[in-house]
């Protein structure tokens, strides 16, 4: 079975640029989810989508992040503009449906804002 | 506000020894809970998990304890291995379904010396 596939893994941008990161998530997986890791802390929820339906973007900084996931399937997160403090790791993350509790993570993608 | 919290950073257990890692949490309506491994430059992969009906699960050398009144929970990993060096993160949820999101802590990087 393959595993929740992200790219890319490794970006650097200067700040007021623009990014965009991919994500695959296993087949058949109907929860999706983006999560933030800055450096030292735990990953941090961003966006939660059921299907291709926005369940949860609370801590989503909707000013210049933005996430869709078009038929259900993979999803695009933007950044744009983006700032010093957005450097860390994206992982984007999939259940087969919301409450098991049990999400597989992609490898992440790096972004490094400087 | 940290609602989960990992007060070690970092652990280092002799090959062969128990290894605890520790978990606190302050909100009252997390009923599920999880351990998550890291290696570096991998996403998390999940390794064990506890709901709140229960006080104790097992999984091959992998225990996690549940202390309801305290707020606390451990993972002991008896006999530790080498390769079991790596970030470990807790991991909390309320509710099911749709509703439910993970909570994480900040990590313990765990070292397991020969």
């Amino acid at each position: 079975e393959a595993g929740v596939a992200q790219s890319p893994r490794y970006k650097i941008i200067e700040k007021r640029q623009s990014v965009a990161f991919w994500c695959n998530p296993i087949s058949g997986h109907a929860t999706l989810y983006w999560y933030q890791q800055i450096l030292g802390q735990g990953p941090k929820l961003l966006i939660q989508f059921q299907n291709n339906g926005v369940v949860d973007d609370s801590q989503l900084p909707k000013d210049r992040f933005s996430a869709e996931r078009l038929k259900g399937v993979d999803s695009t997160l933007k950044i744009q503009p983006a700032k010093l403090e957005d450097s860390a790791v994206y992982l984007c993350a999939s259940s087969l449906w919301a409450g098991t509790g049990e999400l597989f993570f992609g490898e992440g993608s790096r972004l490094t804002v400087l | 506000d940290q609602q989960v919290k990992q007060n070690s950073p970092s652990l280092s257990v002799q090959e062969g020894r128990i290894s605890i890692l520790n978990c606190d949490y302050t909100n009252s309506m997390f009923d599920y809970f999880l351990w998550y491994k890291k290696y570096p430059a991998e996403g998390p992969t999940f390794l064990i998990s506890i709901s709140s009906i229960k006080d104790k699960n097992e999984d091959g050398r992998f225990t996690v304890f549940l202390n309801k009144s305290a707020k606390h929970l451990s993972l002991h990993i008896v006999p530790s291995q080498p390769g079991d060096s790596a970030v470990y993160f807790c991991a909390a949820s309320a509710g099911t379904g749709t509703a439910s999101k993970l909570t994480f802590g900040t990590g313990t990087r765990l070292q397991v010396t020969l």
